[in-house]
């Protein structure tokens, strides 16, 4: 089924470590996006791609990193992660940026 | 900046209607609308371009006020499986990014 893979569900981690989200997708859309999800806040865009080989900036991009080599792949890095990226990360894809986006089922991410 | 959705959160009765509002204070190029169920991944539901169009999706149905910026999601006669989170995202500038809203939390009880 096509779609949006995530991995890992869930993860604790210990602050101070590296730690990075993979997001896969198999509909060949061009732009994606990573996003946190904090209670009460709502979606906040971290990072997006329009098209491989080119990443941006979002709403809340400190503390994070992101590539994209190829169109299928969109790793998000916690280069040393702290309490306050408690968070449950969605990555998403849209055939062109301002397109329907397709979500995938997120990473339920703890930092102690 | 965020747009403002209004109400927070709204419990119904099954049959009845609901309006949501999402408003911004910058100029829009467009309006995406998404609902989310308790622990899932927010789903796609419908997009305004500026121009005024409404748009509708089964009993759900959105407008878009370019002038007043903002935008209103219209369920009617509302059914159990609406209950969930609803986001609006804005769209501003040329990049196509959105910014969401914080939700509003529809509840529907039989």
């Amino acid at each position: 089924i096509a779609g949006i893979t995530q991995a890992p569900t869930s993860q604790i981690l210990a602050a101070g470590r590296r730690m990075t989200l993979r997001c896969t997708q198999d509909m060949r859309h061009n732009a994606m996006y990573w996003y946190r999800q904090d209670l009460g806040l709502g979606l906040r865009l971290i990072h997006y791609s329009n098209t491989a080989g080119t990443t941006g900036k979002g709403e809340v991009p400190d503390g994070y990193s992101v590539s994209r080599a190829n169109t299928d792949d969109f790793p998000l890095t916690l280069a040393s992660a702290v309490p306050s990226q408690t968070s449950v990360y969605f990555c998403a894809s849209s055939e062109q940026e301002g397109q329907p986006q397709h979500f995938g089922d997120g990473t339920r991410l703890s930092i102690l | 900046q965020q747009p403002v959705q209004s109400p927070q959160a709204v419990i119904l009765r099954e049959g009845e209607d609901a309006v949501i509002n999402c408003s911004s204070s910058k100029a829009l190029y467009s309006v995406h609308w998404y609902r989310q169920k308790h622990g899932e991944a927010p789903v796609f539901l419908m997009i305004l371009l500026k121009g005024g169009e409404q748009k509708g999706h089964e009993k759900i149905s959105a407008s878009f006020n370019e002038k007043k910026q903002q935008s209103s999601l219209y369920l009617t006669a509302s059914q159990l499986s609406y209950s969930g989170t609803y986001f609006c995202g804005t769209e501003g500038g040329s990049q196509g990014n959105l910014i969401f809203g914080k939700g509003t939390k529809l509840s529907v009880k039989p």
